[in-house]
């Protein structure tokens, strides 16, 4: 079964400190997506990101950046240079395409930027 | 440019009693799905549908009943809501199962 592990429950760093949120993902699909969302304290779930399972080219837009290894069926997300606004609840999520086609997230991090 | 639209926001019902939340989407998006958010659980999978009158069981759907006559609606029904119910639920919708998955604001509903 597919399955979507973000072992970090909770994180704080100081503002202007650089932080990755590890993902770890199980599938038996050669061909999945991935994905990233963002809820930040007001309770909506914003888009982040989706990756496909054979794009393993790393993805940066502005402080964000995306880290997929296959290899070790890892989806990471760094932020650089962390800001307040940062702070935020932030989920991975894993869809594998020739199953059931459903998206499981996990369970969540929980991203705390210090002034 | 509504997107996707969750009624009510909150809600307080009783145990035992019958209570349908709703979701309407204006983008006109095959995919629906319904999670509910648990502190310790994340976003959990409740049903989904990829067109209308085609629904398919999520992780958790004891409990729940869902219908999609059109496409724009998905509402979720508890058919005897029970404690272990009380969630904050979120309707999505996507274009295709994979997309980028938008989702409502969510509808906060405690059983008592």
């Amino acid at each position: 079964a597919q399955k979507v592990t973000q072992a970090q429950t909770e994180i704080s760093v100081v503002e202007k400190e650089d932080v990755t949120l590890d993902c770890v993902y199980e599938t038996r699909d050669t061909t999945y997506y991935l994905f990233w969302y963002k809820q930040p304290p007001s309770g909506e779930l914003v888009f982040l990101i989706r990756r496909n399972s054979f794009d393993e080219q790393n993805e940066i837009s502005g402080r964000y950046s995306w880290n997929f290894q296959k290899s070790t069926s890892s989806f990471n997300f760094t932020i650089t240079a962390s800001q307040v606004v940062d702070s935020a609840v932030y989920f991975c999520a894993l869809s594998e395409v020739n199953r059931d086609d459903k998206i499981i997230f996990g369970k969540g991090t929980r991203l705390h930027i210090l002034p | 440019d509504a997107g996707i639209t969750q009624s009510p926001r909150y809600k307080i019902t009783e145990t035992g009693r019958q209570v349908t939340l709703m979701c309407h989407q204006t983008w006109s998006h095959s995919y629906m799905f319904w999670y509910r958010q648990d502190l310790g659980h994340g976003l959990r999978l409740i049903y989904y549908s990829a067109a209308a009158d085609i629904t398919d069981k999520g992780e958790v759907p004891d409990g729940y009943v869902v219908s999609r006559s059109k496409t724009e609606n998905f509402p979720l029904t508890l058919e005897s809501a029970t404690r272990s119910q009380t969630s904050v639920y979120f309707c999505a919708s996507s274009t295709v199962i994979q997309g980028e998955v938008g989702f409502g604001s969510g509808t906060r509903l405690t059983v008592v």
